[in-house]
C-alpha cells in the first residue's frame, strides 16, 4: 500500500508556543489530506479537509486560525497547532487519498502541551 | 442521533470464537463504507471495503444494509492478535467524500 509519514511523532511544547506538523505521501500523489485529532478512547475526530493548492475547509467547531492548514504540493500538507494550550494535547493523524480513493494514513503525532 | 454510531464495547471472546460489530449510520445517502483496525497508540489501517453484496476476506466478513442503514463486520476463528479497535467509517455523498468515523469497538480476545 501507498506510503504516508509524519513528523515529528511526538512533540512535547510550552503553553503559547505554535506547534507545526508535516504529512507527506512519499510514493504518491496525494490530491486530497485528511487531519485528524484523536483524544484518548475517543474516535478520530475530523478537523479539516486539504486540496492541493486551496485553502482547507473545516469543520464545525474547529478554529481555522487556531489550526493552520497548508497544502502547498501534492506530497505534503502542513498543520500548524498556534498558541497552542494543554487542552490542545492530542494525538493528531493526517491521512491522505488520490482522486477520492482509499485513505492512507501517517503513523501520527502526539502533542504534549505543558 | 449521531452520525455513525458503534457499541463501544469491548467484546472479551475466547481465542477460536466468531464475533460481530455492527455499526449504524444516519445518512440513508451515504456511498461508501469500510471498516479500519487500529491498535493502540497507532494509526487505523484500512482492513475491508464493504459493499452490497457483501466480501469476504479470509476470516473476515463484511455486509451492508442498506435498508436498515447498517453494516456488519463478522470474524470468524479469532486470533489474540484480532484484538484492536475497529472503526467503521462511512463516507458522505455528494462528490465531496468527506469521511466520518465511528468511535470503534474494542475487540479483546484472550486465549
Amino acid at each position: 500500500g501507498a506510503v504516508v509519514s509524519q513528523h515529528p511523532s511526538w512533540v512535547i511544547c510550552k503553553s503559547g508556543t505554535s506547534v507545526k506538523i508535516e504529512c507527506r505521501s512519499l510514493d504518491f500523489q496525494a490530491t486530497t489530506m485528511f487531519w485528524y485529532r484523536q483524544f484518548p478512547k475517543q474516535s478520530l475526530m475530523l478537523m479539516a479537509t486539504s486540496n492541493e493548492g486551496s485553502k482547507a475547509t473545516y469543520e464545525q467547531g474547529v478554529e481555522k486560525d487556531k489550526f493552520l492548514i497548508n497544502h502547498a504540493s501534492l506530497t505534503l500538507s502542513t498543520l500548524t497547532v498556534t498558541s497552542a494550550h494543554p487542552e490542545d494535547s492530542s494525538f493528531y493523524i493526517c491521512s491522505a487519498s488520490f482522486l477520492g480513493s482509499e485513505q492512507y494514513f501517517g503513523p501520527g503525532t502526539r502533542l504534549t502541551v505543558t | 442521533r449521531k452520525e455513525v454510531e458503534q457499541d463501544p464495547g469491548p467484546f472479551n471472546v475466547p481465542e477460536g470464537a466468531t464475533v460481530a460489530f455492527n455499526c449504524t449510520y444516519s445518512n440513508s445517502a451515504s456511498q461508501s463504507f469500510f471498516w479500519y483496525r487500529q491498535d493502540c497508540r497507532k494509526e487505523p489501517k484500512l482492513l475491508m471495503s464493504v459493499y452490497s453484496s457483501g466480501n469476504e476476506d479470509g476470516r473476515f466478513t463484511a455486509q451492508l444494509n442498506r435498508a436498515s442503514q447498517y453494516i456488519s463486520l463478522l470474524i470468524r476463528d479469532s486470533k489474540l492478535s484480532d484484538s484492536a479497535t475497529y472503526l467503521c467509517v462511512v463516507y458522505r455523498s455528494g462528490g465531496s467524500y468527506i469521511p466520518t468515523f465511528g468511535r470503534g469497538t474494542s475487540l479483546i480476545v484472550h486465549p
